[in-house]
């Protein structure tokens, strides 16, 4: 099925353990960004891209990395994993420079660091 | 910046009638409107982009007043499948979009 699709579903880190949170789309979307839910907070971004070799920041980029090598996949890389990252994580695409479409979400990543 | 939503909640009986506003501080490019179940991922309900238009689907339906910088999402004669928490997204420029803290919505029969 055509789609956003987020591994792993669930994750516990330990405190200043790294990992990687894969996200990969199949609708050929220039545009894939990261997001995090924390309750009361709505969805706040992280990194965003609109093509292969371009990143850039979001609003709370400090403690994730990201790289776009390829059209399909945008992982989110932690550095060092905080208890303040446990959260919720969302990948989300879309087609780049056009009006009318909207974002497709993946089904997340919780993450809890202990 | 976030967009500010309100009313952060709301309890409705089935047929009644809700209307969910968002506004902003700066001006906008763009309004994103968005569904999340409980969890589940949010899903997509309409955009809006400047020029002040108004999009319907199905019996939701969303206005776009640039120049107060708000947006109005308007769910009428609300079905139990309404409830969940609704998202508005505002792009300033195209592709930095921020979400607001949502709207939790419950319909009772």
């Amino acid at each position: 099925n055509a789609g956003v699709t987020q591994t792993p579903k669930f994750q516990v880190l330990k405190t200043g353990q790294s990992m990687t949170l894969q996200c990969a789309q199949d609708m050929n979307h220039e545009y894939m960004s990261w997001y995090r839910q924390d309750p009361g907070m709505g969805l706040r971004l992280i990194h965003y891209s609109v093509g292969a070799g371009i990143t850039d920041q979001g609003e709370v980029p400090n403690g994730y990395n990201v790289s776009r090598s390829t059209t399909e996949d945008f992982p989110l890389r932690l550095l060092s994993a905080a208890p303040s990252q446990t959260s919720v994580y969302f990948c989300a695409s879309s087609y780049h420079g056009q009006p009318n479409y909207g974002y497709t979400f993946g089904s997340g990543t919780r993450l809890t660091v202990v | 910046q976030q967009p500010v939503q309100s009313p952060q909640a709301v309890i409705l009986r089935e047929g009644e009638d809700a209307v969910i506003n968002c506004s902003s501080s700066k001006a906008l490019y763009s309004v994103h409107w968005y569904r999340q179940k409980h969890g589940e991922a949010p899903v997509f309900l309409m955009i809006l982009l400047k020029g002040g238009e108004q999009k319907g689907h199905e019996k939701i339906s969303a206005s776009f007043n640039e120049k107060k910088q708000q947006s109005s999402l308007y769910l009428t004669a609300s079905q139990l499948s309404y409830s969940g928490t609704y998202f508005c997204g505002t792009e300033w420029f195209r592709d930095d979009m921020r979400f607001g803290a949502g709207t939790r919505l419950t319909v009772k029969p």
